[in-house]
Formats: structure tokens, sequence, C-alpha cells
């Protein structure tokens, strides 16, 4: 059993405003770390995937950066758009194959 | 075109009936997950499957059964539904050949009530 926890739990931001949220993990038997974006009514979907200590990924407006040494991750929208609004899970792969998932950041952005 | 599908979308039961839950997949991924979400808690892992090696978590309950006929198809059979098992049920699959998967693809979920 595993914990990986996720903050804020819920976050309201203005259109057009930056934000970011924290992941934190264990840091023994890691594999990976995946964010997830999850819309209402629709199947989770892959943000990003990471696996290296330093890890920084981007995707338009969304990045995100690991440390596996001390056990966390950063997803950050810049210039948050009403599209943006979903739950941003984040998952942590151990070295057997078994996803934890946190409990997500529900963001909503307001038009 | 969904590569991960869950049947039913929604399943109503009633207490202490046994009730299976479906989830195909046209990825011939060989890993497959089944979770359990309750309101506002994370997914929580139930078991996974390696190819046909089962892996059950050691905090699922007995009440929970899994079946993996072949690579496409998984159930979940909860055997005597509570109350508390009411909750969405997610399935995600994994490309395990590599060893390690590298994304987990998952079905819309079924949303279980226990009437």
């Amino acid at each position: 059993i595993l914990n990986v926890e996720q903050s804020p739990q819920s976050l309201h931001v203005q259109e057009g405003d930056s934000t970011n949220f924290t992941c934190s993990f264990p840091s023994s038997n890691f594999y990976a770390l995946h964010w997830y974006r999850w819309e209402t009514a629709k199947s989770p979907e892959a943000l990003f995937v990471m696996t290296l200590n330093g890890d920084e990924k981007k995707k338009g407006r969304i990045s995100a950066t690991l440390n596996t040494k001390e056990g966390y991750s950063y997803l950050y929208i810049k210039g948050s758009q009403p599209e943006d609004s979903a739950t941003y899970l984040c998952a942590f792969l151990n070295t057997g194959n078994q996803f934890y998932f946190g409990t997500g950041t529900s963001l909503t952005v307001i038009p | 075109d969904a590569m991960v599908i869950q049947n039913p979308r929604y399943q109503v039961t009633q207490f202490g009936k046994p009730v299976t839950l479906s989830c195909s997949q046209t990825l011939n991924h060989n890993v497959m997950y089944w979770y359990q979400q309750k309101s506002s808690q994370a997914p929580k892992l139930l078991f996974h499957y390696y190819d046909k090696d089962f892996n059950n978590e050691a905090d699922t309950p007995d009440n929970f059964q899994s079946r993996r006929p072949n690579t496409s198809f998984c159930f979940l059979d909860i055997r005597s539904p509570g109350l508390g098992d009411a909750a969405m049920y997610l399935c995600a699959t994994g490309d395990g050949t590599g060893g390690r998967i590298t994304e987990a693809f998952f079905g819309q979920g079924t949303r279980l009530t226990v009437v």
C-alpha cells in the first residue's frame, strides 16, 4: 500500500492565470511518475510520463517536473483556459508495474 | 474509437446479489488493472494482471474476484456487494512487453450502485 498525495484538492482560477499543483510519492521502488487529465464523463488521458530525476516535460501550456530523490512532481499550467478544467491525477508506477494514484486536483477555470 | 471498453456504464445491483463488471480492450496490452474509486478519494488499485499472472493487492477484500479468460477481456466479480462497494470501477491497460508499462489507457468506468 502506497500513499500518493496531491495538493491542493481543488482549485478555482481565473482565465489567464497560471497555476500549479503538487504530487508527492514514495521514493523507493520508483519506476515512473505519470500525470493524467480526467474530464467528467470521459476516460483519464495521459499527459506526461516521467522516469528520470530532473525530468521536465512540456505540452503546449502545460509542463511538469520531477524530483525522484525527494519524491515530488509539479504540474504547471500557464495562462489557464476554461477547457483546462478537469481533474489532474498523478500516478506512481513502481518496479512491480503497480500504479498508485493520488486523489487528484480538481481545477476549475472561471471565464 | 474506444480502445478500452467497460460495460455497463451504470450498474445497479441488490445488496448481496453477485455482480460482474466487464472490461475489454483492442490494444492487445498484456497488463490490465482494476481500480475502485469512491467519491473524493484516489482510485484504489484492487488487482492487476501481467499476462495471466494475477496480482492481488494486500488490502483488496475477498469479496472481489477477477477473471481474465484471454488478453482482450477482464472481469471484476463482486460476490456479495455491500452498500460500501458502491463506487466507480475503472479498468486500465498497459503494454508491459518491455518489462515496464509506459502509459495506462483507461475505460470510461462503471458506476456501481448497491440498493
